[in-house]
């Protein structure tokens, strides 16, 4: 099986950076996502990483080691529209299935 | 425009009512996937196929049917032996075994009355 670990709660000023951890055990490693999604709503793709290093979009950064199964997700200059749950999800194996971890519930504050 | 289509939005069951949740994709998409989603909870996957005629069980697939007799759509039954049905369902899709993400749909929340 899979072990997917995110905190469940941060809290951040609008204007900050905020770091968002993801930690993994999995066989078969063959990608990782990271998602946003608003209270009530659909998840929204952020980013994609499947080997090692950091994919930058914007203010939104992804960072991934495998032999550390970790990953992070960057926002820089938050906004009060990042608040929203981020889910860190990893495909393993063949197929495109892919497993969820609980979600990181952001909170950006004036 | 394409996309993943899911309805209804909101869903109300009776206790031992079987219920369809409708999921329809006009993206060409291989493979589609449903998931459950509790309040505070990431997403749990009960059914997925990779292709026409083809679904396999998830994690959670107990008290749950799923049928695909098309590529644009994967219906999913909640029947009367799901003890716990009240969450939000999402359906997604995506293009098989390939380095993207899924297209979700907005999703039906399922309540118990």
């Amino acid at each position: 099986g899979q072990n997917i670990d995110q905190p469940t709660e941060m809290t951040a000023t609008e204007g900050a950076i905020v770091q968002i951890n993801c930690t993994y055990q999995t066989s078969g490693f063959n990608g990782l996502f990271w998602y946003q999604q608003h209270a009530g709503e659909a998840p929204t793709f952020l980013s994609y990483n499947v080997l090692d290093g950091l994919e930058e979009k914007g203010r939104f950064s992804s960072f991934l080691s495998r032999s550390k199964g970790y990953s992070y997700l960057l926002l820089k200059e938050l906004q009060m529209k990042d608040s929203a749950s981020y889910l860190c999800a990893v495909r393993a194996g063949g197929g495109n299935k892919l497993t969820f971890g609980t979600g990181t519930q952001l909170k950006v504050e004036l | 425009d394409g996309g993943i289509t899911q309805s209804p939005k909101y869903l109300f069951r009776k206790e031992g009512q079987n219920v369809t949740l409708s999921c329809e994709q006009n993206l060409n998409h291989d493979a589609m996937y449903w998931y459950r989603q509790d309040p505070g909870q990431g997403l749990r996957l009960i059914y997925y196929s990779q292709i026409v005629n083809d679904f396999q069980k998830g994690d959670i697939a107990e008290g749950y049917s799923v049928s695909r007799e098309k590529k644009e759509s994967f219906p999913l039954t909640v029947t009367s032996a799901q003890k716990n049905p009240t969450a939000f369902y999402l359906c997604a899709s995506s293009v098989y075994d390939r380095a993207e993400g899924y297209t979700f749909g907005s999703g039906t929340r399922l309540t118990v009355v």
